[in-house]
This record gives C-alpha cells, sequence and structure tokens, in this order.
C-alpha cells in the first residue's frame, strides 16, 4: 500500500500556484519524498524530490515540514500543461533498492 | 524527449498467449523498473533490475518475469495471459553514478489488451 495520503483532485486558474499537499506521518529516516505527475497516455514524468530540506528546481518547489510528516509541491505559476495527476511517493533512493509505490495521486486540473 | 523506449506501443493477446515487451534505456542506466497500469489506476510495481539480476519484486506470480541485457535494453515476459493482465506496462530506468540525483525516466509504456 503506498504511504501517502493525497487529495483526489484540485483546482488551479491558470497562472496561479498551485499548490498540493502530502502527508507521510509513517515516513521512515532513510527515505525520501518524491514527486511524478502523469499526463494523460504517458508515462510518468520525475519532478522533483527531497529528504529534510526544502528544494527547488526549474519545474517546481518542494516544501517539507520539519517532522517530515507532510509536503507541499508547489507550481509556481500553473499553465494548461500541467494539468495532470500528480503522485507523492515515499521511498528509499535507487541505490538503496528503492522502488516507487504509486496511490491514487492528485488530480490538478487548471483552468483558463 | 524521453530517454526510454518501449515497444511495441500497442499489442493485443489471446488468453493463454504469451508476450514478450521490450525496453531501451540510456547509456548508464544500469537499473530499470518496470511496472503494472490498470484504467484508472496508479502504476503498480512488478520487479526493477539492477545489473542484469533482479533486485526487488512486487506482488506479481512467476509467470510475470524479466531480463536486462548489457547494452541497456530489457525486457519484461508474461506468461498464460490472463483477462486481467490487460494493462498499460511501463519501463523505469535511472543512471547508475548519480541514481539518487535524478528520478527514475518512464517510458510511454505498452498498451496490453488480452481477448
Amino acid at each position: 500500500d503506498a504511504k501517502t495520503t493525497q487529495p483526489p483532485s484540485m483546482d488551479c486558474a491558470e497562472g496561479r500556484a498551485a499548490n498540493l499537499p502530502c502527508n507521510h506521518s509513517t515516513i521512515s529516516g532513510n527515505e525520501y519524498v518524491y514527486w511524478y505527475r502523469q499526463i494523460h497516455s504517458q508515462g510518468p514524468q520525475y519532478i522533483i524530490h527531497g529528504l529534510k530540506n526544502n528544494e527547488t528546481n526549474e519545474m517546481a518547489s518542494l516544501i517539507i515540514t520539519e517532522d517530515r510528516k507532510s509536503s507541499t509541491l508547489i507550481l509556481p505559476h500553473a499553465t494548461l500543461r500541467d494539468t495532470a495527476v500528480y503522485y507523492c511517493i515515499v521511498s528509499r533512493p535507487p541505490s538503496n533498492t528503492g522502488k516507487l509505490i504509486f496511490g491514487q495521486g492528485t488530480t490538478l486540473q487548471v483552468k483558463p | 524527449e524521453t530517454g526510454v523506449t518501449q515497444s511495441p506501443t500497442h499489442l493485443i493477446k489471446t488468453r493463454g498467449q504469451q508476450v514478450t515487451l521490450r525496453c531501451s534505456s540510456q547509456s548508464g542506466h544500469n537499473t530499470v523498473s518496470w511496472y503494472q497500469q490498470a484504467l484508472g489506476q496508479g502504476p503498480q510495481f512488478i520487479f526493477q533490475y539492477y545489473r542484469e539480476e533482479e533486485n526487488g519484486r512486487g506482488n506479481f506470480p512467476p509467470r510475470f518475469s524479466g531480463l536486462q541485457f548489457p547494452n541497456y535494453s530489457s525486457e519484461l515476459n508474461v506468461n498464460a495471459l490472463e483477462l486481467d493482465d490487460s494493462a498499460l506496462y511501463l519501463c523505469a530506468s535511472t543512471p547508475d553514478a548519480a541514481a539518487d540525483l535524478y528520478g527514475y525516466t518512464f517510458g510511454s509504456g505498452t498498451r496490453l489488451t488480452v481477448v
């Protein structure tokens, strides 16, 4: 079973920030938080990951709470192409035989 | 542009038949994983290979088997196909040297329909 809890769906206005929450209260010390998204009919796409510090890349920002029991993925300026299912996953890294256990994810609908 | 290529893109098989799905990863991607995604569900982990050896397996029966080759390609074989095997099969790989810096790169998948 997935070790994360996400809202099933969210809406966001185009050009606004999309904030996607994730709860992972049973995360272990050696597990990272990964975010992937899947646009219809395509394979999942890696977005970002982190251990305990906040992370930012060209796609998004990841905010992890100090107790690591929850996190938020932030898309700073959502576009229509960001409409997708977003998966929050906790996992050991690949070098430690990590495997991705996907839940149902959050369906983000970006509206004009 | 994805660095993982899967073939074929679509496939129709009859119940009881065997099928082989193929995946070609980027150079240096020594870790490859296979996932099954039923319609409306998240991907489910089948197994993972590292340097041609299986190093993790999900809750799938032995009729699901795999191989990884030195040229960064891999195969998923499914014997005695059942109707419930109809799904999108995804291959994912990650570079060996920097495996923890990057996530997995997924292919676009093979859509298998069992009739």
